[in-house]
Formats: structure tokens, C-alpha cells, sequence
């Protein structure tokens, strides 16, 4: 059972750069998000989806993009790179039940330079 | 609007010892989760305990407790009987439990357990 599972996991991009950052989930998971983490900080929420077809804005989403074509899939496209997206990403997954915490991924660690 | 507070932003805990990880929270929703996260050094993110809004008594997993206080709007972390690989970075967190079960994370509080 693998979870999920983010690739790349390291990159460097030069400004102006755009990428696609994977993530797909196994355990038929209805909510995904993408966060972002800058150096010694907290998570904060790019976007999220709760189920396919159907996403929308948390609290960091400029700059960024997503879709939701899967269940398992949900990238998160990053346009014209600036050196302020420098951070770790992380994709994670939940079921709807309430009590459930997150499944995270191992992250992407990402330089804009 | 959601806010999740933790002021300790390293702690150092003797080996064996208990140690409290403190996190306030405010909300004016009536149900929300409280959860705690660990990320060690690998920088993984590794959830450890939930305790949901209506929840009666405190959580417990292991030697992780949540010590859920709803007046006071607090949910500090209680790890007893600390070990080596407890150093790691925690993180609280606080659920949106309206829709699409969004989670804020506070800043973090980092752990250091002595030998």
C-alpha cells in the first residue's frame, strides 16, 4: 500500500519556469490538498479538492494550479516560477469522516533560482 | 477566521521525562477537530492524535495525550515518558469541519529530548 506518492521530490527551476508537481493517492481518498512549507514555518493550504472534477482555493493559491480529473491524481501546476515559491511541498489525503487525520506525502523540495 | 497558536518555539525535555506541548486555537465554528502532527528531521509529516469538538474526554494514543480544554480554546500535547526519537518538529492543526475538512497548522514547536 503505498499512500501518496509526490514526485519529484527535489527539483531546482529557474525563474520563469513552469513544472507539474505529482501526487496520486491508492486508498480511494475523496479529499486531497497541497500545501506549501517555508523554512522553519507552519503548512499553509495552496488548494484542495473534494473529489474529482471539483477543487478550489485555500489560503496561499497565487501562482498555482490544480485539477482533479481522478480520484488518485491531483497535480499541482506551477506557472512562470518566482523565487518566492522557493518552499516544500506537500500533497495530502483524508477520507470524509471526520475523525480521520491526514495521509501525507514525502514532500517536494523545490529552489527557484 | 481560524487561528491556530503555538508559543513554544523549541522546548528541551529530559529522557524519560513528560514533557507539554502548548497550542490555543480560535474558532467561532461549533465543530472543528484538533489534531497534532510530528515531522522529524527526515521531514516527513506523521499525524499522532485527534480530538473532535464534542469529544467528552481527553484523546490518548500511546503516550501521546490531548489535554482538550474547550473554554480556555486550548489543545496541548502531553507526550510522557520521552524518548530520543521523540526530537522532532510538532505541529498543531485545527480542521474546517463546514466543508472540504480544510486544516490551518500553527508554526510549530520543536523538541529537543536530552540523553
Amino acid at each position: 500500500n503505498a499512500g501518496v506518492t509526490q514526485t519529484p521530490k527535489f527539483r531546482i527551476l529557474k525563474i520563469g519556469q513552469s513544472m507539474t508537481l505529482q501526487c496520486t493517492q491508492d486508498m480511494n481518498h475523496n479529499y486531497m490538498y497541497w500545501y506549501r512549507q517555508d523554512p522553519g514555518m507552519g503548512l499553509k493550504l495552496i488548494y484542495y479538492s473534494v473529489g474529482a472534477g471539483i477543487t478550489d482555493k485555500g489560503e496561499v493559491p497565487n501562482g498555482y494550479n490544480v485539477s482533479r480529473s481522478t480520484t488518485e491524481d491531483f497535480p499541482l501546476r506551477l506557472e512562470l516560477a518566482a523565487p518566492s515559491q522557493t518552499s516544500v511541498y506537500f500533497c495530502a489525503s483524508s477520507y470524509s469522516a471526520a475523525n480521520y487525520g491526514y495521509t501525507f506525502g514525502s514532500g517536494t523540495r523545490l529552489t527557484v533560482v | 477566521a481560524q487561528k491556530i497558536t503555538q508559543t513554544q518555539p523549541g522546548m528541551f525535555v529530559q529522557e524519560k521525562e513528560a514533557v507539554t506541548l502548548d497550542c490555543t486555537y480560535d474558532t467561532s465554528d461549533p465543530s472543528y477537530g484538533l489534531f497534532w502532527y510530528k515531522q522529524p528531521s527526515s521531514g516527513e509529516m506523521i499525524f499522532l492524535i485527534y480530538q473532535g469538538s464534542y469529544d467528552q474526554q481527553n484523546a490518548t494514543e500511546g503516550r501521546y495525550s490531548l489535554n482538550f480544554q474547550k473554554a480556555r480554546k486550548s489543545a496541548n500535547l502531553v507526550i510522557s515518558a520521552s524518548q530520543l526519537g521523540d526530537s522532532a518538529m510538532y505541529f498543531c492543526a485545527m480542521r474546517d469541519d463546514t466543508g472540504g475538512f480544510k486544516t490551518i497548522f500553527g508554526a510549530g514547536t520543536r523538541l529537543f529530548v536530552k540523553a
